[in-house]
């Protein structure tokens, strides 16, 4: 069955501190996995997508097949990196984790 | 991209009554989606509205407690009916722009029930 699963619901870090927003997905087929991210009084909106391998707002997300993860990573965090993030995949549907609410501390 | 307009944004429903969400998209779009998304949960999609035919429901979802309509290919209405608390949750319109796989939501409607 398809499955999106992360792990935290709450992460904080400081400023300038590296962050890993963790995601493993089970998924019979070749996936196509996405991260959303929603900031505060804004809609749901993509952050990036693992077939374009592009780095948005200093973030980057590598697809792991051997370990089915696609963990989302940015080596300095910055305060207007606070918001929800979602890990999606796509199969014959979107699947959503359940959001990690990530808060930069100062 | 895709604008999304969706409305009420939130309100406030008694038991056994029924909400009508309303979702308005600027360009035309062949399929629209109706997500739940309830307290501390993920998205869970309730059904996907095609233009011209009949909504599909995914599994524990059921027409007769939310009806769809997709009269034109911009727009597209949920129905919560004869509400209880456990629908207290919000509500999320979303369309898919050509095979992208970018999803576009609208900003949500959160529906309390008391």
């Amino acid at each position: 069955a398809q499955r999106v699963t992360q792990p935290e619901k709450l992460l904080s870090v400081f400023k300038g501190a590296p962050v890993e927003l963790k995601c493993n997905y089970s998924y019979s087929g070749s996936p196509e996995l996405f991260w959303y991210v929603q900031y505060s009084r804004q809609r749901l909106q993509l952050l990036l997508r693992h077939i374009s391998r592009e780095s948005i707002k200093g973030f980057t997300a590598d697809l792991n097949k051997g370990e089915t993860s696609f963990h989302l990573k940015k080596p300095f965090a910055q305060e207007e990196d606070s918001a929800m993030y979602y890990c999606a995949l796509h199969g014959n549907q979107f699947y959503f984790g359940t959001g990690t609410s990530l808060t930069v501390i100062p | 991209s895709a604008v999304i307009s969706q409305k009420p944004s939130r309100d406030i429903c008694q038991r056994g009554t029924s909400l009508t969400i309303q979702c308005q998209v600027d360009s035309q779009v062949t399929m629209m989606f109706w997500y739940r998304q309830q307290p501390g949960q993920s998205l869970t999609l309730i059904a996907t509205a095609n233009q011209g035919s009949e909504a599909t429901y995914e599994s524990g979802f059921v027409i007769d407690k939310f009806p769809i309509s997709r009269p034109n290919l911009t727009f597209s209405t949920l129905t919560v009916s004869n509400m209880s608390p456990e629908d207290s949750s919000i509500y999320l319109c979303s369309v898919e722009e050509g095979y992208t796989g970018e999803l576009f939501f609208g900003e949500g409607s959160r529906l309390t029930v008391l």
